[in-house]
């Protein structure tokens, strides 16, 4: 099994450009999410879909759009990139019934820079 | 909001000593779950103590909790040069809608 892949695992971008990151699993979990990571701030969730049809705000969506595509994949769009969106983004999936609580399994990430 | 917050955020420690990190935490929750993250990777469960649970051991690792105070520590005894990683706490509550709340983290450098 190859878990959570991610793609791409870099990209440089110029501000305004658009580009979709892109989040697959194969663990047949039904919650995804998307994070960044920005230096001394942690891990915050820009979005998550708890099953597959369902999509929620997390804690710093602005800028962002979202779309689960199926069960197995779950996209992150960026429509207009800005500088401030400079980041590290990893995805992430878990479910409930595997283990009885919210174990979350995690991308290699992608590292995105705005110029 | 950050609902974890973790000291110190930088530790260095030589191979063989013992390392504690400690998290705190602001409203009730079911459990906690310690994460590590290798440098310019995701992040790896480690271990998880439920709110009914005050001490859990896996290995070399010890998580205590204190629910009074809402604290956790996370004790690595013997440590080896790649135990050098950060390592970030996660609170999971009913408020949380089943989202994990992540700490800010704390980078250990463990020298050989």
């Amino acid at each position: 099994n190859a878990g959570v892949t991610q793609t791409p695992k870099f990209q440089v971008l110029k501000t305004g450009q658009s580009m979709t990151l892109q989040c697959a699993q194969d663990m047949n979990h039904n919650s995804m999410y998307w994070y960044r990571q920005d230096p001394g701030m942690g891990l915050r969730l820009i979005y998550y879909s708890a099953s597959e049809g369902t999509t929620d705000k997390g804690e710093v969506p602005n800028g962002y759009n979202v779309s689960r595509l199926n069960k197995r994949e779950f996209s992150l769009r960026l429509e207009s990139a800005a500088p401030s969106q400079t980041s590290v983004y990893f995805c992430a999936s878990s479910d409930v019934r595997d283990r009885g609580y919210n174990e979350q399994f995690f991308g290699p990430g992608t590292r995105l820079t705005v110029l | 909001s950050q609902q974890g917050e973790e000291d110190p955020q930088a530790l260095s420690i030589q191979e063989g000593e013992n390392a504690t990190m400690n998290c705190s935490y602001k409203t009730s929750i079911n459990n906690l779950q310690w994460y590590r993250q290798n440098s310019g990777r995701g992040l790896v469960h480690l271990i998880l103590i439920r709110s009914n649970e005050r001490e859990k051991h896996s290995g070399r690792l010890r998580v205590t909790l204190d629910t009074s105070k809402k604290s956790s520590s996370l004790l690595i005894t013997a440590s080896r040069a790649a135990d050098t990683a950060s390592y970030f706490c996660a609170t999971d509550a009913d408020n949380q809608g089943g989202k994990l709340i992540f700490g800010q983290g704390t980078e250990l450098s463990v020298k050989p």
